[in-house]
């Protein structure tokens, strides 16, 4: 199993543009969600899914979308880079239901956007 | 709402020493509590549950209802416990949703 996985690891964009953080997870999760880390902030819900057709947001959603197509992948779509998007993204998947508690992590993607 | 506070950024202590990484929730109702921790490039990975009260790599933690507080502890700090560590909350609820702190950073001396 290879887990969770993230691409690209590594991004800089200039302010405008737009581009896609790849998330992908060969472990049947249905939940999946993004977050992202910034220093003193700790780590903030961007949004999350609850299975393949169903996403939802969390505490910082704006400037970002998402779908769930899959129950494999889950991409996080900037449509308009901004500096304060600068940041380290990571995605996650556990499964759901009771017992089902520990949330498996990506490598993450450092994002720079100038 | 549901709020989790690490009210230290940094902790520095030295090989051999005492931890207590501080942990608070608020959340009205029956929460899950979980710690995680990040090495040194290394990706985030749950280190111990509420639920499970167990001890993971010589560190424990007790959910205090009464103080609505989870504090992770070890008695005997080592060189290699030196990361990033994340309290987190779960609502009782079917989700997966989690509810993270701000992290505290344990630096720990030789």
């Amino acid at each position: 199993n290879a887990g969770v996985t993230q691409t690209p690891k590594f991004q800089v964009l200039k302010t405008g543009q737009s581009m896609t953080l790849q998330c992908a997870q060969d472990m049947n999760h249905e939940y999946m969600s993004w977050y992202r880390q910034d220093p003193g902030m700790g780590l903030r819900l961007i949004h999350y899914s609850v299975g393949a057709g169903i996403t939802d947001q969390g505490e910082v959603p704006n400037g970002y979308n998402v779908s769930r197509s899959t129950t494999e992948d889950f991409p996080l779509r900037l449509l308009s880079a901004a500096p304060s998007q600068t940041s380290v993204y990571f995605c996650a998947s556990s499964r759901m239901g009771l017992g089902y508690n520990e949330q498996f992590f990506g490598p993450g993607t450092r994002l720079t956007v100038l | 709402a549901q709020r989790v506070t690490q009210p230290e950024k940094l902790l520095s202590v030295f090989k051999g020493a005492p931890v207590e990484l501080k942990c608070n929730y608020s959340y009205s109702g029956s929460p899950e509590l979980f710690w995680y921790v990040q090495y040194s490039r290394q990706r985030l990975q749950l280190l111990l549950r509420h639920i499970s009260r167990e001890s993971i790599k010589g560190f424990t933690a007790d959910l205090n209802k009464g103080e609505t507080s989870f504090h992770l502890k070890k008695p005997f700090a080592q060189e290699e416990d030196s990361a990033m560590y994340y309290c987190a909350l779960k609502r009782s609820s079917n989700t997966g949703k989690l509810i993270f702190g701000q992290g505290t950073t344990l630096q720990v001396k030789p």
